[in-house]
């Protein structure tokens, strides 16, 4: 079944305890892309990627990593948590920008 | 700063009524237009795409863009309660410092009332 996976799907913390947040698709996808949702705010990308290797800044990145080692791995690191990066994030993958984006089933990350 | 903006409702639609979406958008340079549709803790799901100026048509789903004036629309007749979900609109741009970015409207909550 063609799917992009995350994991954890819940997930609470503590403020600066570094944690990673797995995604995985096997549709041999180009991009991938992970963004957060925050009530009002609709879903924000933090970070994108165009293939192996290749990442490149959303409109919020602060906080943020990412790495492309693999083409169908696509992991976002929080170093160090912060209460405001507490938000419901969505790994997303595809072809390329101008067609669908597959949806993961979200993470639901809490910090404290 | 470029923007997608929707009405964030909620948009209360009468059963068998159509729901009108609207979406608009400020950099020019965009290309590809989206509508997702999200039910409430789930992950968004594409209804339609279009491309080019004018109408598209998918079942019970119409998208309308006009890039002159920026704005996309997405139109839902005979609307089911099934319908009842957030609207994402997206945009993608192919300007050099947009490359790579999709950029996703707030949603617009609609309510299908029985």
């Amino acid at each position: 079944e063609a799917q992009v996976t995350q994991n954890p799907r819940y997930l609470i913390t503590v403020t600066g305890k570094k944690l990673t947040v797995t995604c995985s698709q096997n549709m041999n996808h180009e991009y991938m892309s992970w963004y957060r949702q925050d009530p009002g705010l609709g879903l924000r990308q933090i970070y994108y990627s165009m293939n192996v290797e290749v990442t490149d800044k959303g409109d919020v990145p602060e906080g943020y990593k990412v790495s492309r080692k693999e083409k169908r791995n696509f992991p976002l690191i929080l170093e160090s948590p912060s209460p405001n990066q507490t938000s419901l994030y969505f790994c997303a993958s595809s072809l390329g920008t101008s067609v669908e984006q597959y949806f993961g089933p979200g993470t639901r990350l809490t910090v404290t | 700063q470029k923007e997608v903006e929707q009405n964030s409702g909620p948009l209360s639609v009468p059963e068998g009524a159509i729901a009108s979406l609207n979406c608009t958008y400020s950099d020019r340079g965009s290309q590809s237009f989206f509508w997702y549709r999200q039910y409430s803790g789930k992950s968004p799901e594409l209804i339609m795409f279009i491309y080019s100026n004018g109408d598209k048509e998918d079942g019970r789903f119409t998208a309308q863009l006009n890039k002159a004036s920026q704005y996309v629309s997405l139109l839902i007749r005979d609307s089911q309660p099934s319908d009842s979900a957030t609207y994402l609109c997206a945009v993608n741009s192919l300007t050099t410092d947009s490359w790579g970015k999709l950029q996703f409207g707030a949603g617009t909550q609609v309510v299908v009332t029985p």
